[in-house]
C-alpha cells in the first residue's frame, strides 16, 4: 500500500459526459501528479501540482483539467469524453519535485 | 507525445538467474532517473533511483547502472524470483522542467 488513495476504482460512462477523479496523496506529500495509461500510449504524464499550484504540464488535453485543494487532495476533471479517453488514470504523490513518486491504485475509466 | 509508442519488449528468465532490463533515455539533460515496477492491475511501484552524478547504485537485489555517454540505463535484478514478474519502466526528469518521462516498459516473465 503506497498511501495514495484514488476514487473511484472503476468508472463507466458514455461519450460526451463529464467525470471527476479524486486523489488523496500520502500524508505530508505536497506534490501530486496525474498520469494516463492506455495500451497504445504507455504511461503519459498529464499534470503536476505542488502545494496547490500547477507546477508542470504534460500531454493534457484541453478537455481535461485538474486542481489541488488546500488539504492537498487533487481532482482530475475529464469532460466531453471520447472513446479514446478510456484508460487507467493514476495519481502519484511525492514530498517534493524530482524525487521518487508513490502511485495510487488507479481509476479505470471506460467510455462507451 | 513525449511517451514512446507502446511496443513492449519482453524478457523471460529462469527463476534464480539474474535479469538485466535496459532503457535508452531521450534527453541528454536528464539528471534524475527512476525505475518502477508495475504488477498487473496495480500502480507503478518505486524500485530504485539514481542521479546523474553517479554511475551505479545498489539496493536490495537490484542495481541500477547509468551510462550518460550513450544515454543508457539498466536495471539488474539478482536471483530473479517469480514475484519479480511485472512490467518495468524507466523514467527520467531534468532540472529544466519537472515533468517525468516514462519509457515504454519491459515485461519481465520469470519461469519457475
Amino acid at each position: 500500500d503506497s498511501g495514495v488513495t484514488q476514487t473511484p476504482k472503476h468508472l463507466i460512462t458514455a461519450t460526451g459526459q463529464r467525470v471527476t477523479l479524486r486523489c488523496s496523496p500520502r500524508s505530508g506529500d505536497l506534490s501530486v501528479y496525474w498520469y494516463q495509461q492506455s495500451l497504445d500510449q504507455g504511461l503519459q504524464f498529464l499534470i503536476q501540482y505542488y502545494n496547490g499550484e500547477e507546477r508542470a504540464k504534460g500531454n493534457i488535453l484541453e478537455r481535461f483539467s485538474a486542481q489541488q485543494f488546500p488539504d492537498l487532495h487533487s481532482e482530475l476533471n475529464l469532460s466531453s469524453l471520447e472513446l479514446g479517453d478510456s484508460a487507467l488514470y493514476f495519481c502519484a504523490s511525492s514530498e517534493d519535485t524530482r524525487v521518487k513518486q508513490y502511485f495510487g491504485p488507479g481509476t479505470r475509466l471506460t467510455v462507451t | 507525445g513525449e511517451s514512446v509508442g507502446l511496443h513492449l519488449p519482453t524478457l523471460s528468465v529462469q527463476e534464480g538467474d539474474n535479469s538485466i532490463i535496459n532503457c535508452a533515455y531521450s534527453n541528454s539533460a536528464s539528471d534524475y532517473f527512476i525505475w518502477y515496477k508495475q504488477e498487473s492491475g496495480k500502480g507503478p511501484q518505486f524500485i530504485i533511483d539514481i542521479r546523474s552524478n553517479m554511475d551505479k547504485r545498489q539496493g536490495q537485489r537490484v542495481t541500477v547502472l547509468l551510462n550518460k555517454t550513450v544515454k543508457h540505463l539498466s536495471l539488474q535484478i539478482a536471483a530473479t524470483q517469480p514475484g519479480d514478474s511485472a512490467v518495468y519502466f524507466c523514467a527520467e526528469t531534468t532540472t529544466s522542467y519537472d515533468k517525468v518521462i516514462f519509457g515504454p516498459g519491459t515485461s519481465l516473465s520469470v519461469i519457475p
